[in-house]
């Protein structure tokens, strides 16, 4: 159990559909961030969030988007997804204060 | 920008045998620097840390040292075995400029299986 749970563990999507990945956490963190996770590529970050304002988004495609409701939950909303998509999405929370960040198990994304 | 190199894998190791898996760093400033891990089929775990130079991190038998004067910090291992197989980052963590927040850069990953 890491604290962070992340639903679906596995999505399988068409290019016209609409879904979204949802991030909770229970550990009290003010901070959680969403990764991408493609083969033989380092970890890319999309999205930061501390105390449920947006701080970064590093030039995610806006068929990425990202709302943070309050300080324990997270969501990616997908729309028309390209194949190249296609990747594990990690979410992580911390503490704003630089302290480890925890991750969940991810969700295995397949654009078709 | 701050990065991360690690050693390209594979790595294929026997039981018991010795490990190591490089990693160098750039940055601005004095990052903090981790080790996590990923099973497979799961998300990272922190492995370890450590957060100014000449620290050593340690957890589960794998140590590293954060050496400033060659920004590394290499994982080692004395005896590795089959429950380590697993893909290793190494990151840092550094302040995003005017955001107050921070981020972590990692490396590629390199996986590590261990043969019986």
């Amino acid at each position: 159990e890491t604290g962070v749970t992340q639903t679906p563990r596995h999505l399988v999507m068409g290019m016209t559909n609409k879904k979204s990945l949802k991030c909770e956490q229970h550990l009290g963190h003010n901070a959680m961030y969403w990764y991408k996770q493609s083969a033989k590529k380092p970890l890319e970050l999309m999205f930061v969030y501390s105390l449920e304002e947006r701080v970064e988004n590093n030039s995610v495609p806006s068929r990425f988007s990202p709302e943070c409701p309050n300080s324990s939950h997270l969501f990616l909303h997908l729309h028309t997804l390209q194949p190249e998509d296609s990747a594990l999405y990690l979410c992580a929370s911390s503490q704003d204060d630089g302290s480890v960040a925890f991750f969940g198990q991810g969700t295995r994304l397949t654009v078709v | 920008g701050d990065s991360v190199t690690q050693m390209e894998g594979p790595v294929t190791l026997s039981e018991e045998a010795f490990l190591t898996i490089n990693c160098t760093y750039t940055a601005t400033g004095y990052p903090s620097l981790f080790w996590y891990v990923q099973y497979p089929g799961e998300g990272l775990q922190l492995l370890l840390k450590a957060t100014k130079a000449d620290d050593k991190g340690s957890n589960k038998g794998f140590e590293a040292t954060y050496r400033k004067e060659t920004t590394s910090f290499h994982l080692e291992k004395g005896s590795v075995q089959v429950s380590d197989s697993a893909v290793y980052f190494c990151a840092l963590r550094t302040l995003y400029s005017g955001a107050g927040s921070y981020q972590l850069t990692f490396g590629k990953g390199t996986k590590l299986s261990v043969i019986p």
